[in-house]
């Protein structure tokens, strides 16, 4: 079974900072991993995606995500915040097995100006 | 492109009450999902369709009932309403259920609270 663990249900940067969302993971199969975000008042969307392969994964909006085996983490970072990035931000796993996706319980990411 | 579309958006029910939230997507999805939402809990799988006519349990199916009768609709039924079904509730779907094809699309979310 998989599972996800995000640290941190609250972080805060200043425009321009760099924004770092930490997420871990826990498979017993090789994981697929998954970021959305929720901007207010709207549903989950993809970020971004690993499937297999390159490790530092690149999605939209200036974001990307690196696959770390060894530490079972894919973070989530981005170089400089944007007051647009305020969100919620979910991390999730699936398996090889069917309807197996298990998302993390969400970091809210404020922007300060 | 509508994509993955919810009603209504914010419902108060008394406790007892019933009701429908309704659910619609235009991409020819087979797979559909109804998650709750509450705060600093993630996302919860209610129930999950593989197509039409067939549905399974999630992870917390328990007050909720739904049915598939074609491949764009997938009402959520909610019976007798508790306050313990007090959260906003999200209708999904997906071109596939496992993997990396997993990737699933969302509606905007039913706010619901029941007093």
């Amino acid at each position: 079974a998989q599972s996800v663990t995000q640290l941190g249900s609250h972080v805060s940067v200043s425009e321009g900072a760099l924004v770092l969302l930490r997420c871990n993971y826990s498979s017993s199969v090789p994981p697929y991993l998954f970021w959305y975000v929720q901007y207010p008042n709207q549903g989950l969307q993809l970020l971004l995606k690993y499937t297999t392969g390159a490790t530092l994964v690149k999605g939209i909006n200036g974001f990307e995500a690196e696959f770390k085996k060894s530490e079972t983490s894919f973070h989530l970072t981005k170089p400089s915040a944007h007051m647009s990035d305020a969100a919620e931000y979910f991390c999730a796993v699936s398996g090889s097995g069917y309807n197996d996706m298990r998302f993390g319980a969400g970091t809210r990411l404020t922007v300060k100006p | 492109n509508a994509g993955v579309t919810q009603t209504p958006k914010f419902r108060i029910l008394k406790i007892g009450q019933s009701m429908t939230l309704q659910c619609t997507q235009d991409m020819n999805h087979n797979y559909m999902y109804w998650y709750r939402q509450d705060p600093g809990m993630g996302l919860k799988l209610i129930y999950y369709s593989v197509g039409a006519g067939i549905t399974d349990k999630g992870e917390v199916p328990n007050g909720y009932n739904v049915s598939r009768s074609t491949t764009e609709d997938f009402p959520l039924r909610l019976e007798l309403a508790a306050p313990s079904q007090t959260s906003v509730y999200f209708c999904a779907s997906s071109r596939s259920p496992t993997g990396a094809k997993n990737i699933q699309y969302f509606g905007a979310g039913t706010r619901l609270s029941v007093l």
